[in-house]
């Protein structure tokens, strides 16, 4: 089946500590982004990708690092800078128009 | 910049009524798509439905259909005869198509969490 997979499904984090979120397609689509969401709020964009090596911020970008070396996979890493990392982290990729979302990764920091 | 407005934090309703949830944007462009999405507990985000702005014509999926006020800048979804199962956070979505490809984020609202009792 053709899908966006995230892994975990729920990650903990020490304070100070820099952590990889998982995003993996095979849809094979080009554009791929990084969404974080907060209780009570919408998605905010974090990053996204147009194509295999090239990213670009987006309106949340602080705190945050992405790679994109494969057209399959577009790791996040929350890095120590990030001051309020707890938060549901959502992957999606793009055809046209329409976004497709991956099932989520929930971060708490300890 | 494009802003996303959803007025109604909560809704409820019983089962098999019709509810409608509110949207209103904030866009100096004139071609856009607007989309619904649902999240239901699981929080897997799902397309209900797409209307593309510069089509006059409302979208209708099944139980869900919308009410498209370009002028009012207004997108209003209607759930017919509503079933357990949408119970979910709807969120009001807006993409800009005149971006390039990857740069055509989806702008967000806050989002309604819509309950249906049985």
């Amino acid at each position: 089946d053709g899908g966006i997979t995230q892994s975990p499904k729920y990650l903990f984090r020490k304070e100070g500590q820099n952590v990889t979120l998982s995003c993996e397609q095979n849809l094979n689509h080009d554009a791929m982004y990084w969404y974080r969401q907060d209780p009570g709020q919408g998605l905010r964009l974090i990053y996204y990708s147009q194509i295999v090596n090239d990213f670009q911020k987006g309106d949340i970008a602080e705190g945050y690092s992405v790679s994109r070396e494969k057209k399959e996979s577009f790791p996040l890493t929350v890095t120590s800078a990030q001051k309020n990392p707890t938060a549901f982290y959502l992957c999606a990729s793009k055809a046209l128009s329409e976004q497709f979302f991956g099932p989520g990764t929930r971060l708490t920091v300890l | 910049a494009q802003t996303v407005t959803q007025s109604q934090p909560e809704m409820s309703v019983q089962e098999a009524e019709t509810v409608t949830l509110s949207c209103t944007y904030d866009t100096s462009e004139n071609n856009y798509y607007l989309f619904w999405y649902k999240q239901p507990p699981s929080r897997q985000m799902i397309l209900v439905i797409r209307q593309e702005a510069y089509k006059q014509q409302n979208a209708t999926e099944n139980r869900f259909s919308v009410n498209f006020q370009k002028a009012a800048k207004s997108f209003s979804l209607k759930i017919s005869d509503s079933q357990l199962g949408d119970t979910a956070m709807y969120f009001c979505a807006f993409m800009n198509p005149s971006l390039i490809q990857g740069a055509q984020k989806l702008v967000f609202g806050q989002g309604t969490r819509l309950t249906i009792n049985p």
